[in-house]
Formats: structure tokens, sequence, C-alpha cells
């Protein structure tokens, strides 16, 4: 069964510390690695794709990068306004129905 | 761009009742996706349409049904609501071959 799996559940950081958000995925034919930020009663905003095991995209304070079984949101020296919600999907049929993670809450105090 | 607009934003129904939450996709994104969110968990896949045909089904049961229409805006409805059912419902769209959805704001759903 298709499956993504994120860690941590929260995270609470300093403004300037950096760290590492993760999402385990299982399945049987990765199409695409999407991460999205959402904010509170917002809907999810796209940030990166990813397709393949080595991959790297960059944003502002943002890197996420790709392995064959999972990927890492890198976030450096973040910002109060980095706090949200970030999601991981796949798509494993190349046809748009994304199986999401839980998602991390990240909280970063000033 | 017009990005995705979804409405109500927030409605109230008691249980048993149907409710019918709108999307307006996209301009040019002929591929609409429906997910339901419950609180502090991830999107589920609830159903998608292309070119005005459902394309593909998540696991909810046929009392969530849609439509998609020429103009690629959109409609979910679910009938016989139960308190379960509240959640955010977010519509999505992609044009096509590009493989990235768009996510509107969504419509909370409250049953009571």
């Amino acid at each position: 069964e298709d499956q993504v799996t994120q860690s941590p559940e929260a995270l609470r950081l300093q403004e300037g510390e950096s760290s590492s958000l993760n999402c385990s995925y299982t399945v049987s034919g990765l199409r695409g690695l999407f991460w999205y930020r959402q904010d509170p009663g917002k809907g999810p905003e796209f940030l990166f794709t990813l397709y393949s095991a080595g991959e790297e995209k960059e944003k502002e304070r943002l890197k996420a990068t790709l392995t064959k079984k999972e990927s890492f949101l890198h976030i450096t020296a973040p910002k109060p306004e980095d706090s949200a919600t970030y999601l991981c999907a796949v798509d494993a049929s190349g046809t748009y129905k994304y199986i999401f993670g839980t998602g991390t809450r990240l909280k970063v105090l000033a | 761009e017009t990005g995705v607009t979804q409405s109500p934003t927030h409605l109230i129904k008691t249980r048993g009742q149907q409710v019918t939450l709108r999307c307006s996709s996209q301009s040019g994104h002929n591929t609409v996706s429906w997910y339901q969110q419950a609180l502090g968990q991830g999107p589920q896949f609830i159903f998608q349409y292309y070119r005005e045909e459902e394309n593909g089904r998540g696991n909810f049961p046929p009392r969530f049904s849609g439509l998609q229409f020429p103009n690629y805006s959109s409609e979910l409805n679910v009938n016989a609501l139960e308190l379960d059912d509240s959640a955010l419902y977010l519509c999505a769209s992609s044009p096509l071959g590009a493989n990235v959805l768009t996510f509107g704001a969504g419509s909370r759903l409250t049953v009571l």
C-alpha cells in the first residue's frame, strides 16, 4: 500500500535555528514528490516538486532533497513568517491523485 | 491567472442534510480534483474530473459525488451528511501535462 509518513509532527524553533523535516514514502512507482506549505484556514501552497533520487530544489530559506526512500525539507535560519504546516505528497500514478502525509506543524519563535 | 476559488468559505449543516460546494478552477486548467482534510490530518483524495468525466475516486462512498462543467468549474455534492464529514474540502486544479496541483482556500464544513 502506498504510504507517506512525516516527522516530526510538530517542531518549535528559535529564529535562526536551522532544522530539517522528514518525509518517508513507500510507493510502487514514484511519479513525483511534492512539498506544500499550509497556513491555518488556508489551502496548501505549492513549494517544490522532486522527481528522482539526488534531485535538490531551493527557494529562499528552504531546500528540498530526495532519496529513494525519503525527502527532507531543510530550513536555514528560519524566521517567524516560516511558521506553518508543511505537507509532503507523492504521486504514484502520474495522474495527480496525490497521497499526503499528515504534515509537520512548524512554529518559529522570535 | 485568477487562481482557484471556492465557495462557500464556511457552512454549517445538520446530520442527514445535503451540501453542494463549488469551485472555479484556474484558466486553462482542465483537470480538477477534490480533497477532504480533517482537522490535524493531511488532505485525502476524493475524486478527480477530466473533460467532465470522473477520472478516479479515492476511498469515499457514493454519497460523495461531483460534476465538472465545460468552463472547468466543478461541484462537490455530499448527501446524507454524517458528523465525520466535518472537514475542510479542498479543490485543486492543474493544466494538462503539468504535474502540479494548485489548491483553493477550501470550504470549511461543520456537521452538527
